[in-house]
């Protein structure tokens, strides 16, 4: 079974700018959760989506938002950037049955 | 809220050593905890994972028991691999119907394993 594939890899924006990152779960998995990494913050969560729509939301700042599709692929979309969303952006899958993430290889966002 | 404190570091260990990474938790009621690894460059990988109190997850040689007594999740490894190097974190998971999905991860901990 495939796993989590995440794109782009990595993206350079400068501030102002906005920027779409694609996640697509494993076969079968209906949730999709999103996070982001920061050498300052840590992995902190960003917000969770089952059956489009949006189950839960971290304490993020409007300009972060997300969506998923009818075959569980899922966006986030962050909005006039700034230098501190630099980041490595992870997109997780859960297993229903179990309640277990997996994790995609992230989207590396540098912004400028 | 939810919480998960893991041990200072880095660490650095011979290949062989024994390893042990401490990670405690607060959380209510009875969440599951995990363990997941991210080698550079890379996103994490599950390591392994507990659901209730008293379990043990394992994987790769690698363990660690769910104590509820002492809210505790620690990672141990008999003998230790330079592959090992990698950045470790504990999580937790809160269950609860028709919502969830949250994890709440510790700060991470460096391990690097000198041949």
């Amino acid at each position: 079974k495939a796993g989590v594939t995440q794109t782009p890899r990595y993206l350079i924006k400068t501030r102002g700018q906005q920027v779409t990152l694609s996640c697509s779960p494993i076969s079968g998995h209906r949730s999709v959760s999103w996070y982001q990494q920061t050498p300052g913050q840590g992995l902190q969560f960003l917000f969770e989506y089952f059956s489009e729509t949006q189950r839960n939301k971290g304490n993020f700042p409007g300009r972060f938002s997300g969506r998923q599709f009818s075959n569980s692929r899922s966006e986030m979309n962050v909005s006039t950037l700034e230098l501190g969303d630099s980041a490595l952006y992870l997109c997780a899958s859960t297993e229903g049955r179990t309640d277990t993430q997996y994790f995609g290889p992230g989207t590396r966002l540098t912004v400028l | 809220g939810d919480s998960v404190t893991q041990m200072e570091g880095p660490v650095t260990l011979s290949e062989e050593a024994f390893l042990t990474i401490n990670c405690t938790y607060t959380a209510t009621g009875y969440p599951s905890l995990f363990w997941y690894v991210q080698y550079p460059g890379e996103g994490l990988q599950l390591l392994l994972k507990a659901t209730k109190a008293d379990d043990k997850g394992s994987n790769k040689g690698f363990e660690a028991t769910y104590r509820k007594e002492t809210t505790s999740f620690h990672l141990e490894k008999g003998s230790v691999q330079v592959s090992d190097s990698a950045v470790y974190f504990c999580a937790l998971l809160q269950s609860f119907t028709g919502a969830n999905s949250k994890l709440t991860f510790g700060k991470g901990i460096t391990l690097s394993v000198r041949p």
